[in-house]
């Protein structure tokens, strides 16, 4: 099915573990971003991308590395995982950055440190 | 200050009645585009309706409609004849500025409507 593909769903990781969040899209779309979700706020913007080699910093990228080697793929990284990045990431993308067919967005992961 | 503020944490329906959620932004852009989402127990983000800040009439798709009131900051989602399956959390967002100058679309922090058989 067409879309994006956010692989694992869930994942418990110990404190100063790192690891590697994956996002694919079939869709040829030259924009994605990363989102994490935390109760009671809405979703805040980690990285984005608008094309294969080109990546910038959202409203909270502390602690998060992001690549993009490959219009399909947009993985996002923790280097070293804390209590405070237990959240719910998703990876959004849209064919152009004004989104105003709205964004396609993955179906999450949901993250534990302890 | 909040860009986007969603006034209802909560709401309880009944079928097949009207459902106005509640959003209000701030900015001084004068291009801008506001968005809705729907958010279901399963966890997705499904894409609702878009209005434009300079679009003349107001957005419908379906079921939904968005009430602009620009003058008002007010963008407030509309579900006509309500089924237990809008149940979910609905976020309001937007995004500031025109072309590809700005990227991230800020959030409310959402609400959730509960539809009652």
């Amino acid at each position: 099915n067409a879309g994006v593909t956010q692989t694992p769903k869930f994942q418990v990781l110990k404190t100063g573990q790192s690891m590697t969040l994956q996002c694919a899209q079939d869709m040829n779309h030259e924009y994605m971003s990363w989102y994490r979700q935390d109760p009671g706020m809405g979703l805040r913007l980690i990285h984005y991308s608008v094309g294969a080699g080109i990546t910038d910093q959202g409203e909270v990228p502390n602690g998060y590395n992001v690549s993009r080697s490959t219009t399909e793929d947009f993985p996002l990284r923790l280097l070293s995982a804390a209590p405070s990045q237990t959240s719910v990431y998703f990876c959004a993308s849209s064919r152009q950055p004004q989104g105003r067919n709205g964004y396609t967005f993955g179906s999450g992961t949901r993250l534990t440190v302890v | 200050a909040q860009k986007i503020t969603q006034t209802q944490p909560g709401m309880f329906v009944q079928e097949k009645e009207a459902v106005t959620l509640d959003c209000t932004y701030d900015t001084s852009d004068p291009s801008y585009g506001l968005f809705w989402y729907k958010q279901p127990s399963s966890g997705e983000m499904i894409f609702l309706i878009y209005q434009g800040s300079y679009d003349q009439q107001n957005a419908t798709e379906g079921r939904y409609s968005l009430n602009f009131q620009k003058a008002r900051k007010s963008a407030n989602l509309v579900i006509s004849a309500s089924q237990l399956g809008d149940s979910a959390m609905y976020f309001c967002a937007m995004r500031e500025g025109a072309g590809d100058s700005n990227y991230q679309l800020i959030w409310g922090a959402g609400t959730k409507l509960i539809i009652k058989p």
